[in-house]
């Protein structure tokens, strides 16, 4: 059975503080690992990582994938209030479908002023 | 504007009544999808569409239907609701998949069986 495990699964930090997110992932044929942001409502789309694009950045956002070690990890530096959230790693199912997604249980991100 | 919606947003309702909750999406996504998320369990999904007439059962379809009779819409169905059944429900798209990249979700349906 595929998993996907996110730790912490809660973090509180200050402002200004540089948080290091964790996916690792248990699939066998593995393709690609995504994380979503999800705030108050509906997750959003961050990175996809594949084996040919295992480090991406967006601003104060990067995600580097470690196939070696079946995992991932996101980081944000000069963490901002409007950062909390819960973080969502996923990846796709191992029995070949392309449309079968498995998520991790999230990191709640809390980041006080 | 590129958006997933779904109908209703909230609902309260009572064991075996039967109800629908709509997504539609304005993207002309090849692929669809329902998840459910609940404390401590995460996001699961429970169908997914690969195209119109094509569905197929994701990790948690007991007491769902779903119907994907035009590319836009794809409709989730609980036949006779139970209080298992409360919880925060999210509808996705994609362009070809759950690889391809974005999935765009919709703003989510909170149900509460009683």
């Amino acid at each position: 059975e595929d998993k996907v495990v996110q730790s912490p699964l809660s973090l509180v930090v200050h402002e200004g503080d540089t948080v290091t997110l964790n996916c690792s992932y248990e699939v066998t044929n593995f393709r690609s690992l995504l994380w979503y942001k999800q705030e108050k409502k509906a997750p959003t789309f961050l990175f996809m990582l594949t084996s040919s694009g295992i480090e991406k950045k967006s601003g104060r956002l990067s995600s580097i994938l470690d196939k070696k070690e079946l995992s991932s990890i996101l980081n944000i530096t000069a963490t901002q209030t409007g950062d909390s959230a819960i973080y969502l790693c996923a990846v796709p199912n191992s029995g070949g479908s392309n449309y079968k997604l498995t998520f991790g249980k999230g990191t709640l991100l809390t980041v006080n002023p | 504007e590129a958006q997933v919606t779904q109908n209703p947003r909230y609902l309260i309702t009572v064991t075996g009544k039967k109800l629908t909750v709509t997504c539609s999406q304005n993207m002309n996504h090849e692929y669809m999808s329902w998840y459910r998320q609940d404390p401590g369990l995460g996001l699961r999904q429970i169908y997914y569409s690969m195209n119109v007439e094509v569905t197929d059962k994701g990790d948690v379809p007991e007491g769902y239907k779903v119907s994907r009779k035009e590319k836009r819409n794809f409709p989730l169905i609980l036949e006779s609701p139970s209080p298992n059944q409360t919880s925060l429900y999210f509808c996705a798209s994609s362009l070809s998949g759950a690889v391809a990249g974005e999935l765009f979700f919709g703003e989510g349906s909170r149900l509460t069986v009683l």
